[in-house]
């Protein structure tokens, strides 16, 4: 069974700062997408960024990038220029044949 | 184009009670999934479908039942409501495929008392 561990409960970052956010995951599976989200107080979960397992370019969006290390089952999330409105919940995401697979997810606090 | 909505936002119920949520998406999604999300847990997958007609158990199905008469529609059903069903529900829909990115609903708080 695929499993997705997110070993950081909380993190602080500084306004302006970089920060990164841990995801390890386990799956037999060679074909899957990988995830983060961002849960703001508000509850909506908000796609930040994909990642396609058989692409080894490292996605991009805007100041949220991404660390995909596939041998070593590692997709940390890097933000850049952290801004008070990044705080929120930060969920990885696994998914594979059916179904989707979440961390237990990191607490971002943005200081200002 | 509402996206996907959930009804309703909030809900207490008593211990034993029943009730539904529903899901709806506008989307023509054909996958859809009903999750519970608790502090310290993230999010579990409770039931999911692969399209109309279809539903499937996902990692903590005990407790609840699901249907998908309508492609737009995914409901979700407690017959007899314990305090541990006490949580935050998601509905997410998917366009084609579950690699794909999910669209979320704004979340059902249930208390069961």
């Amino acid at each position: 069974a695929q499993t997705v561990t997110q070993s950081q409960p909380e993190m602080s970052v500084q306004e302006a700062e970089t920060v990164t956010l841990s995801c390890t995951y386990d799956t037999s599976e060679s074909d899957y997408y990988l995830f983060w989200y961002k849960q703001p107080p508000s509850r909506q979960m908000i796609l930040v960024i994909r990642q396609e397992a058989y692409k080894q370019q490292n996605a991009t969006e805007n100041r949220f990038s991404v660390n995909f290390q596939k041998a070593a089952k590692s997709f940390s999330l890097k933000i850049s220029d952290s801004q008070l409105g990044d705080a929120a919940m930060y969920f990885c995401a696994y998914s594979g044949t059916y179904k989707y697979i979440f961390g237990t997810g990191t607490r971002l606090k943005v200081l200002a | 184009n509402a996206g996907v909505t959930q009804t309703p936002k909030f809900r207490v119920l008593k211990t034993g009670q029943s009730m539904t949520l529903l899901c709806a998406q506008d989307m023509n999604h054909e996958y859809m999934y009903w999750y519970r999300q608790d502090p310290g847990m993230g999010l579990r997958l409770i039931h999911y479908s692969v399209g109309e007609g279809t539903t499937a158990k996902g990692e903590v199905p005990d407790g609840y039942n699901v249907s998908r008469l309508k492609k737009q529609n995914f409901l979700l059903g407690l017959e007899s409501a314990a305090p541990s069903q006490t949580s935050v529900y998601f509905c997410a829909s998917v366009a084609g495929g579950p690699r794909e990115t999910q669209y979320f609903g704004p979340g059902t708080r249930l208390l069961v008392l």
